[in-house]
């Protein structure tokens, strides 16, 4: 079955730096990727999409990189704020195109 | 718009006890997908819906769970009898025609404790 794995529950950077967020899978090769984001006691709201032909994609000071080859994507958020701590999730399209499959996440804590 | 709208908010039952779940999804979406979330499993889907229509509910842990979706702008999730495994938070979502290709719009949960 299909597994999705994000590197590190929790990561701890200094505002200003660039934090990298690592989402691993295994067993298949999906059709697309997405990123969300998820504050304490909400659900989680989408951030971006990126699809197998696409290598890289950004939206302001987000970055997310695809590697097939690899089976992996990486979440870049450059000039990091405090106000970008919170939990952010992979998902993956299953095999049979049906559900999206979330990894468990990973928290960000930027300290000013 | 509202978003996608849940109740209850927060839900504490004794086990054994009906709990039903409650979801409005975005005007005109047309695809519904029930989740929990845990510390220990993360986020799963249980079951989606399309025009109404149950598609995929093989998340869906028991036969003590069930969902319907009676019309396009509500879906109920109903767990009985209810035990204390099932303490988790529960999110709804919806998106449009391209179901799971598209970004799904999550409701704010319901926080449900079973004792």
């Amino acid at each position: 079955s299909q597994k999705i794995e994000q590197n590190s529950e929790a990561l701890n950077i200094q505002e200003g730096k660039t934090a990298t967020l690592t989402c691993n899978y295994t067993n298949y090769s999906p059709a697309y990727l997405q990123w969300y984001r998820q504050d304490p006691g909400r659900g989680p709201v989408f951030l971006l999409l990126i699809r197998e032909n696409e290598k890289e994609k950004r939206k302001e000071r987000l970055k997310v990189t695809f590697d097939t080859t690899l089976k992996q994507s990486l979440f870049h958020i450059t000039a990091s704020q405090p106000a970008d701590s919170a939990t952010y999730l992979c998902a993956l399209v299953n095999q049979a195109g049906t559900a999206l499959i979330f990894g468990k996440g990973t928290t960000l804590s930027v300290s000013s | 718009d509202a978003g996608v709208i849940q109740s209850p908010r927060h839900e504490v039952t004794e086990m054994g006890q009906e709990v039903t779940l409650r979801c409005k999804p975005i005007s005109g979406h047309d695809y519904l997908f029930w989740y929990r979330q845990t510390m220990m499993r993360g986020l799963e889907l249980l079951i989606y819906f399309n025009n109404n229509v149950p598609i995929d509910d093989s998340g869906m842990p028991e036969d003590r769970f069930s969902a319907k979706m009676p019309n396009a702008s509500f879906s109920t999730l109903k767990i009985q009898p209810s035990e204390p495994r099932d303490s988790a938070v529960y999110f709804c979502a919806s998106t449009t025609e391209g179901g799971t290709y598209n970004e799904q719009f999550f409701g704010p949960g319901t926080r449900l404790t079973v004792l």
